[in-house]
């Protein structure tokens, strides 16, 4: 079973432009999550989704959305870039809609923001 | 915020040794997991126990959870070179949706 894939691994953007990450679950894994890390504030929680539908939002400005199609593939955007974006973006995938159990992660997705 | 907070920030150990890592965390929670991560890359699973379990193992790994002090310790027993990474504890909290809340991470450097 092929583990999250997450696209690109490495990107580069400058300050006020707009970033898509894409990632894609295990197979037959319906929830998708996605988290920043950085080495000043760690892990923060971005958004959950199930079925097409967000769940659960963390505490992010509305720079940051994300989406998840049919097929359960997700993908989340951050416009108007700032320099304090610059993180790993981490896509997490489980398998049922009940209480949170393990999470497969990805290997993420690197942005650097100049 | 982080919900967890992990002690010690950084270990460095022999190999075949035993390493400590202890998480401390501030609402009732449903599971407490704990998650490896090698340099810039992503997280792996390693354990859940849940808030009615007091000690779980799993091959050289042992957790502890004590709920009334909303504390979780992991240890790993015969360290070797290639248990060198970053390890999370991350809660799952009641009523906090279907999301992880990580700690900031205790760095195992294990010296061969």
């Amino acid at each position: 079973k092929a583990g999250v894939t997450q696209t690109p691994r490495y990107l580069i953007k400058t300050r006020g432009q707009q970033v898509t990450l894409s990632c894609s679950p295990i197979s037959g894994h319906r929830s998708v999550s996605w988290y920043q890390q950085t080495p000043g504030q760690g892990l923060q929680f971005l958004f959950e989704y199930f079925s097409e539908t967000q769940r659960n939002k963390g505490n992010f400005p509305g720079r940051f959305s994300g989406r998840q199609f049919s097929n359960s593939r997700s993908e989340m955007n951050v416009s108007t870039l700032e320099l304090g974006d610059s993180a790993l973006y981490l896509c997490a995938s489980r398998q049922a809609g009940g209480n949170t159990g393990e999470l497969f992660f990805g290997e993420g997705s690197r942005l650097t923001v100049l | 915020s982080q919900q967890g907070e992990e002690d010690p920030q950084a270990l460095s150990i022999q190999e075949g040794e035993n390493a400590t890592m202890n998480c401390s965390y501030k609402t009732s929670i449903n599971n407490l997991q704990w998650y490896r991560q090698n340099s810039g890359r992503g997280l792996v699973h390693l354990i859940l126990i849940r808030s009615n379990e007091r000690e779980k193992h799993s091959g050289r790994l042992r957790v502890t959870l004590d709920t009334s002090k909303k504390s979780s310790s992991l240890l790993i027993t015969a360290s070797r070179a290639a248990d060198t990474a970053s390890y999370f504890c991350a809660t799952d909290a009641n009523n906090a949706g279907n999301m992880l809340t990580f700690g900031g991470g205790t760095r195992l450097m294990v010296k061969p």
